[in-house]
């Protein structure tokens, strides 16, 4: 079975530090990868996703990621946070059943004003 | 409406009750998926539809969960004898039809709280 692991649970920065959230799957054979971002008191909404191609991807508000095959990573970065970016983000993957997602436990970000 | 939109918010019941959940998908999305939040845990799989087809009920945890959708619109989700563990956020999500390249729009999920 798949699996998504996010192994950063709780994330503070201050504005303007770069970040990085990690995202390892397991799946060895075709992936789609996706993030999503819930920001506090909206729904989960895409942030951006992977199907094939250039194995970065960039997403909306300056977010990217990159897949990385052979470490089975999809980590989000962006190079300068702002206080608006306090969400969650979740990290989810599909492969074998295009009708399952995969979904991480997710990463609380807090970024101090 | 405009987006996804789940009733209740808030579902309080005690251990042994039937709950149900209702999700109302984007208008003309054929595809709907169920999820489960626990506390501190990823979303869980629970269901998926797709018009008229077989739903893919691969992710329901017990036979004491069942979901239908009716006229390929609405949804509800039902769980008989509830337990304490099944408290968590059911949320729901439509796409535009079952392909991944579609987005997932999520509705504002249930809250259930089984005492």
């Amino acid at each position: 079975a798949q699996s998504v692991s996010q192994h950063n649970h709780h994330v503070i920065l201050s504005e303007a530090a770069s970040l990085e959230l990690g995202c390892n799957y397991s799946y060895g054979g075709t992936v789609n990868l996706f993030w999503y971002v819930q920001y506090p008191g909206q729904h989960l909404q895409l942030l951006l996703k992977y199907f094939s191609g250039d194995p970065l991807v960039k997403g909306i508000k300056g977010f990217e990621a990159e897949f990385i095959k052979s470490k089975f990573s999809f980590n989000l970065r962006k190079p300068s946070v702002q206080w608006s970016d306090t969400a969650e983000y979740f990290c989810a993957v599909n492969g074998d059943n295009f009708n399952k997602f995969y979904f991480g436990s997710g990463t609380k970000l807090n970024v101090k004003p | 409406g405009a987006g996804v939109s789940q009733s209740p918010s808030n579902k309080v019941t005690e251990k042994g009750k039937d709950v149900e959940l209702r999700c109302d998908p984007i208008s003309g999305h054929t595809a709907l998926y169920w999820y489960r939040q626990s506390l501190g845990q990823g979303l869980e799989f629970l269901i998926y539809f797709q018009g008229n087809s077989a739903p893919d009920k691969s992710g329901l945890p017990s036979d004491r969960f069942s979901a239908e959708r009716t006229g390929g619109s609405v949804s509800t989700l039902t769980i008989q004898r509830t337990q304490q563990e099944d408290s968590a956020v059911y949320l729901c999500a439509s796409s535009l039809d079952p392909s991944p390249y579609n987005e997932q729009f999520f509705g504002p999920g249930t809250r259930l709280t089984v005492l």
